[in-house]
C-alpha cells in the first residue's frame, strides 16, 4: 500500500522557521519527483517546489523562492521542506505528492497544517 | 505562467443528473512530446485531493467511469455522467505542460441541490 505521510507542521510566530517531513512508502521513491502543495484555509491548491528522484533538479514558485528549501534523503524515504521567514499567508495544510504532471502515479500524504500567527 | 480558468466555480446538481466543469489554460496545453498534460483532481470536505484523470481524458486507477476528460488545446472539460453524493467536494484542474510553475484553476465546488 503506498503511502505519504507528512509531519512538521506546529504553531509559529511570523519570522520564524519550520521544517517539514514526509515519508513515503509503498513505491520506489528514488525514482519518483517530489512535489510540496499548500492548501489556505478555505482556499485552492497551491504548487510550492519540486525536487527530481535524485535530487539534481529542484523548483521553487515565486512566492516561497529565497525562503523555502526542498530536499530528500532516498535512504530514508524522505523529502523535506524547511521554511524560513514565515509569514501570516503561509498558514496553510501542506501536502507532500507525485504525480501532478499526469505522467506517473498520483499519491498525496495527508497534509500537514503549518499555522503562521503574528 | 499558465493561468487555468474555472467554470463554473459553484455547480449544484441533482442526484443522477449530469454536471460538466471547463477549464481553459492562457496558452496552449500541447507538449513538444505531442502529449497534453492536463489533469483534473477532485477533492471530497475533509480530505485530500486526489487524481482523476490524467493528460485530458485518461481515467485514474479506480475512478468510475461516470468521469470523463475531454478537450483540447486551451479548452477541457470534465463531464460526470449521472452525479452521485460522494461526488461532493471541489474539482481542479492543473497543467503540467508549461512547468514550473505547475498552476491550478480556482476549483470548482459541487454540491447537491
Amino acid at each position: 500500500e503506498v503511502q505519504l505521510v507528512e509531519s512538521g507542521g506546529n504553531l509559529v510566530q511570523t519570522g520564524g522557521s519550520l521544517r517539514l517531513s514526509c515519508e513515503a512508502s509503498g513505491f520506489i521513491f528514488s525514482t519518483y519527483g517530489m512535489n510540496w502543495v499548500r492548501q489556505a484555509p478555505g482556499k485552492g491548491l497551491e504548487w510550492l517546489s519540486y525536487i527530481s528522484g535524485g535530487s539534481v533538479t529542484i523548483y521553487y514558485a515565486d512566492s516561497v523562492k529565497g525562503r523555502f528549501t526542498i530536499s530528500r534523503d532516498n535512504t530514508k524515504n524522505s523529502v523535506y521542506l524547511q521554511m524560513n521567514s514565515l509569514r501570516v499567508g503561509d498558514t496553510a495544510v501542506y501536502y507532500c505528492v507525485t504525480g501532478l504532471k499526469g505522467a506517473r502515479e498520483n499519491y498525496w500524504g495527508q497534509g500537514t497544517l503549518v499555522t503562521v500567527s503574528s | 505562467d499558465v493561468v487555468m480558468t474555472q467554470s463554473p466555480l459553484s455547480l449544484p446538481v441533482t442526484l443522477g443528473q449530469p454536471a460538466s466543469i471547463s477549464c481553459r489554460s492562457s496558452q496552449s496545453l500541447v507538449y513538444s512530446d505531442g502529449n497534453t498534460y492536463l489533469n483534473w483532481f477532485h477533492q471530497r470536505p475533509g480530505q485530500s485531493p486526489r487524481r482523476l484523470i490524467y493528460k485530458v481524458s485518461n481515467r485514474d486507477s479506480g475512478v468510475p467511469d461516470r468521469f470523463s476528460g475531454s478537450g483540447s488545446g486551451t479548452d477541457f472539460t470534465l463531464k460526470i455522467s449521472r452525479v452521485e453524493a460522494e461526488d461532493v467536494g471541489v474539482f481542479y484542474c492543473i497543467q503540467g505542460t508549461h512547468w514550473p510553475p505547475f498552476t491550478f484553476g480556482q476549483g470548482t465546488k459541487l454540491e447537491i441541490k
